[in-house]
């Protein structure tokens, strides 16, 4: 059982390219979020899911665009980066049970901007 | 709009000492509350969830409450320890199934 995976961990990016970070989650969750977290700060919402086909803006989207074609893929796209897209991302899935909300995040991929 | 405050930013104790992090949240119509650890350049870490029915969460040396009301949640840390230094994250669920973070409590822990 493989979690949240996120692809790629680390990229180097130029002014202007594009590029798409890919998270898959094996655990069927209907739930998926793009968060950003930039140095001494939380993790701020990009964009988030709440099922196969739907996406939905959260805090911070400009710049961003998101898809969510199959259930378990959840694509962040810069279209064309920029130096404040420097930051590191993470891809999170969760459920909603019983006892509240269950939530999984991957370990993040560290992307730079120059 | 949601707003999640932590306060302090940063913390440093002795080893041994109980210690308090504050959470507060601008509209109490929240869903839960949860409370992450974050080692860094690391991913999360889920410590505790609380449920908006539910008044405080206990997990070994971890208490949290949580009083929605005046939108406020504490998370309490008993004879704390060096393995304890980390970042520490307050979040809530909304009805929308966004979970909105704070900014964080950097816990240094001094030996």
């Amino acid at each position: 059982n493989a979690g949240v995976t996120q692809t790629p961990k680390f990229r180097v990016l130029k002014t202007g390219q594009s590029m798409t970070l890919l998270c898959a989650q094996d655990m069927n969750h209907e739930y998926m979020y793009w968060y950003r977290q930039d140095p001494g700060m939380g993790l701020r919402l990009i964009h988030y899911s709440v099922g196969e086909g739907t996406t939905a803006k959260g805090e911070v989207p400009d710049g961003y665009n998101v898809s969510r074609l199959k259930k378990q893929n959840f694509l962040l796209g810069l279209e064309s980066a920029a130096p404040s897209q420097t930051s590191v991302y993470f891809c999170a899935s969760s459920y909603r049970g019983d006892s509240g909300n269950t939530i999984y995040f991957g370990e993040g991929s560290w992307l730079t901007v120059v | 709009k949601q707003e999640v405050t932590q306060i302090p930013a940063a913390l440093s104790v002795p080893e041994g000492e109980n210690l308090v992090l504050n959470c507060s949240f601008t509209d109490s119509a929240i869903y839960n509350l949860q409370w992450f650890r974050q080692d860094p350049g690391k991913g999360l870490t889920s410590l505790l969830l609380i449920q908006s029915s539910q008044r405080e969460q206990t997990s070994g040396r971890l208490n949290a409450s949580l009083d929605k009301s005046s939108g406020r949640s504490t998370l309490y840390i008993a004879a704390s320890q060096p393995g304890d230094s980390a970042t520490y994250l307050c979040a809530v669920w909304d009805s929308s199934y966004k979970l909105i973070f704070g900014s964080g409590t950097r816990l240094l822990v001094r030996p």
